[in-house]
This record gives C-alpha cells, structure tokens and sequence, in this order.
C-alpha cells in the first residue's frame, strides 16, 4: 500500500459542476502539496499547507491532520483545469516528498 | 526567463547510447532534483543535489550519472540504457532543502529508450 493514496485515479466531469480530489496519507508529515500537471509534462505547485484551509481564485485546499485526509476542490469547474492533480507530503523526519500517483481531471465543455 | 528550463524536450536513444539531459534554473535555488515519472505512477526521486553536493542516491542504477557543476546546473548522463527507463525526466529547484519551501519544477524531458 502506498503511503499517500489519492481518489479517484481518474475524473471527467462537465463544466461548472463542484470537483473534489481527495488525498489521504499514513505517514507522519510536516506539510502537504497539491500539485497541477498538464499534458506537455511541466508541474506547478498549488499550495503547501499544514493546517486548515487555503483558497486561490476557483481551488480551495483543505487537510485534517489528525484524519491524515486533504481535499483539492475546483469550483465553477472550466475545460482549462483539465489536468493530472498530484499529492504530495513531506515527511515530519526528512526533507523528501512522497507522491500520490495524480488524479486525471477532465473536464468537458 | 522561465525559472527551471530543461533541454532537450525530447529524446530518442537506443541502448547503446550516449546521451545528456540538462537542467537550469534561474532561481538562486541551493537545491536541485532529478525525478523520474513513468506511466500511472508516482513521481520517483533519483537524485538530490544541495549546494552542488549529492545528498541522496535513491538506489539509481549507475547507467544514471548525475552531475552538478554549480547550484544552477544539473546533468542526468545516459548510457546503456534499457526500454523500462523510457519515462518522463522532471528536474526541480528550491530555496533549500526540505524546510517549508516548495519545488519548482522544470517542463521535463521526454525519453524514449529503443
């Protein structure tokens, strides 16, 4: 079992509808990633956070450490967030990053 | 400027060959990565460079070579590769390493292994 876990693997959803991307984790960890990768390869990070909630623009990131559970939402949903969305978490005891495996993220017009 | 680059974007070798993948960032980074992404899978740390010194190896076959001349350089160096190293080669800076910083990632290089 891997330690980071992301739901679903894949998502297709139409546009304007309310996506949620979930990650849960079995490590101890200092501070969790949300991740965008679009198709071409390059990543850009979203937010880093370890507590509570943070929002830029349409995505809200959510984390309850003592569930060991984040949540990725995209509201008003548009084709241009069709992308893979990859968790991430940094362990309490080193520097590394463990990574989820992504969630591909469809979105139709 | 764009703040990792990553050349070339895409490479077609054959098992026998020789080739370079190259990594910039623009940054002022002290700490740079190598990533492998294959198909549906996690992204796999290779190497970890801090203030150009190799701190982690993470049981890379020696057919990679990294190489890290300053902060601002890092070099993945191919050979005798096998059709399974066929992945996408991500490159990352930070600030420093670990602590609360954030990866910046370059676009990668697509390898294709024949």
């Amino acid at each position: 079992k891997n330690e980071v876990e992301q739901s679903p693997q894949n998502l297709t959803a139409q546009e304007g509808e309310f996506i949620t991307i979930n990650c849960s984790y079995s490590v101890g960890i200092s501070a969790l990633h949300w991740l965008q990768q679009h198709p071409g390869g390059g990543i850009v990070s979203l937010f880093m956070l370890s507590s509570g909630k943070k929002k830029h623009g349409r995505l809200i990131a959510t984390i309850n450490i003592q569930e060991k559970h984040s949540s990725l939402h995209i509201t008003a949903s548009h084709p241009r967030d069709s992308a893979v969305y990859i968790c991430a978490v940094r362990l309490d005891s080193n520097y590394q990053l463990i990574w989820g495996a992504g969630t591909k993220l469809i979105i139709k017009p | 400027e764009t703040g990792v680059t990553q050349t070339p974007r895409h490479l077609v070798m054959g098992m026998t060959n020789k080739k370079s993948l190259k990594c910039e960032q623009h940054l002022g980074h002290n700490a740079m990565y190598w990533y492998k992404q294959s198909a549906k899978k996690p992204l796999e740390l290779m190497f970890v460079y801090n203030f150009k010194e190799q701190t982690e190896n993470n049981s890379v076959p020696s057919r990679f070579s990294p190489e890290c001349p300053n902060s601002s350089h890092l070099f993945l160096h191919l050979h005798t590769l096998q059709p399974e190293d066929s992945a996408l080669y991500l490159c990352a800076s930070s600030q420093v390493l670990g602590g609360s910083d954030e990866q910046y990632f370059g676009p990668g290089t697509r390898l294709t292994v024949t």
